[in-house]
């Protein structure tokens, strides 16, 4: 069975803290890993990584994937408290000749000014 | 360019309603998907649409149907509504197998049941 574990379920911080979200996968036909981000609403794309070891980085958010431990992290820098959101880690899988996304339980992180 | 919108924003069911939950997507994608979430739960697949013309059952696809009636549209029907469909469901669309690329989310439809 197809399975993503995302690690803490949830995470309280002060503005200024630094912090590492976690993401584990067993699946079979990876294609990529997505990160999302998601408020109120919608899940807002974050980043997509396919390639073990290539960091991609947006502003204070960064991301990296290991495809041979089966894992991936989000750190923020600097939090604000418009950081606070539920993260939501992916994975793309291909089955049947379709692709899915596979999603873990997300983390709610929660910044506190 | 309005991306993924869903209708209605907000439904309440008795339990034996039927309806329909309706989905577009402007930007020429070709697969489409709906997911359902749930406290606790993350988000689970229900149906998806890997191009126009077919459809395929995910996670969790007992007690719905879908339709893509065609490229833009892909409709989510509960038949016999019961409060365990209680949920906020997306739709969601993406480029699809030729292209790894992200999916795009509706606002969701918040659905209760009673």
């Amino acid at each position: 069975e197809d399975k993503v574990v995302q690690s803490p379920l949830s995470l309280v911080v002060h503005e200024g803290d630094t912090v590492t979200l976690n993401c584990s996968y067993e699946v079979t036909n990876f294609r990529s890993l997505l990160w999302y981000k998601q408020e109120k609403k919608a899940p807002t794309f974050l980043f997509m990584l396919t390639s073990s070891g290539i960091e991609k980085k947006s502003g204070r958010l960064s991301s990296i994937l290991d495809k041979k431990e089966l894992f991936s992290i989000l750190n923020i820098t600097a939090t604000q408290t418009g950081d606070s959101a539920v993260y939501l880690c992916a994975v793309e899988i291909t089955q049947g000749g379709s692709e899915k996304l596979v999603f873990g339980k997300g983390t709610k992180l929660t910044v506190n000014p | 360019n309005a991306g993924v919108t869903q209708t209605p924003k907000f439904q309440v069911l008795k339990t034996g309603q039927s309806m329909t939950l309706q989905c577009a997507q402007d930007m020429n994608h070709n697969s489409m998907y709906w997911y359902r979430q749930d406290p606790g739960m993350g988000l689970r697949l229900i149906y998806y649409s890997a191009s126009e013309g077919t459809t395929d059952k995910g996670e969790v696809p007992n007690g719905y149907n879908v339709s893509r009636l065609n490229k833009r549209e892909f409709s989510l029907r509960l038949e016999s509504a019961a409060p365990s469909q209680t949920s906020v469901y997306f739709c969601a669309s993406s480029e699809g197998r030729a292209v790894v690329s992200p999916l795009h989310f509706g606002n969701g439809t918040r659905l209760t049941v009673t």
